[in-house]
């Protein structure tokens, strides 16, 4: 998984809880990323770093936050979990956002299965 | 908007019965389109970046090209190994970010019967 680990990979919790998941990645990149994938709707943005810090929303932000403080771990919190926020969540690095080559491309992690009851 | 359409959404195969997925794009200013590979249970898996018209790009029994509107990945001779769901997504030329957001189809679900 290109030196992508994410945890938990299975979690359980309630409606109105704080969840809070975690991607590490041991290949310096400079992007990251939080995808949702959901039946029917295929894989949605929902935040997305270009650096220690710097961070910005995607298509889908609403109900979630992000902080990354080292280059290697971005994380994902839901402050207060909804039933619709059940999905599977995936994290994806890459060297550069736009530029030229293969450094664009986005290398995925195993992925983090929520439900939310 | 960029928009990412693929069919079918599920295709059957006998062991060695060639065919292909497509992926029908809109996009403002194609940058790249990729493919990727999804298991059960398992993160997307890098395939091919297709960048312009014209191109393409094999890898084993896969093989994808690219028009204006449209990319396929052609399947030839396939195994029950190949089956999964493949993915396509376009990522579109800088609009006010640098981040190279990626636009996903839905995906086919690929099943190859021995």
């Amino acid at each position: 998984d290109a030196g992508i680990t994410q945890s938990p990979r299975h979690k359980v919790t309630e409606t109105g809880t704080p969840v809070t998941l975690r991607c590490h990645q041991t290949e310096n990149h400079r992007y990251m990323y939080w995808y949702r994938q959901d039946p029917g709707h295929g894989l949605r943005l929902i935040h997305y770093s270009y650096g220690v810090k710097d961070t910005d929303k995607g298509e889908v932000s609403d109900g979630y936050s992000v902080s990354r403080s080292k280059t290697e771990d971005f994380l994902l919190t839901l402050e207060s979990a909804t039933s619709s926020q059940t999905s599977v969540y995936f994290c994806a690095i890459s060297a550069t956002g736009l530029a030229g080559g293969p450094g664009n491309i986005q290398y995925f992690g195993a992925g983090t299965r929520l439900s939310v009851l | 908007e960029d928009q990412v359409t693929q069919s079918p959404e599920a295709l059957r195969l006998q062991e060695g019965e060639s065919s292909s997925l497509n992926c029908s794009y809109t996009v403002s200013g194609l940058r790249g389109l990729f493919w990727y590979r999804q298991d059960p249970g398992k993160g997307p898996e890098f395939l091919f970046t297709l960048y312009s018209a014209g191109e393409e790009k094999e890898k084993e029994r896969l093989k994808a090209t690219l028009t204006k509107k449209e990319s396929f990945l052609h399947i030839t001779a396939p195994k029950p190994e190949d089956s999964a769901t493949y993915l396509c997504a376009v990522q579109a030329k800088a609009g006010g970010t640098s981040y190279g957001k990626l636009t996903f189809g839905q995906g086919t679900i690929l099943t190859v019967h021995p």
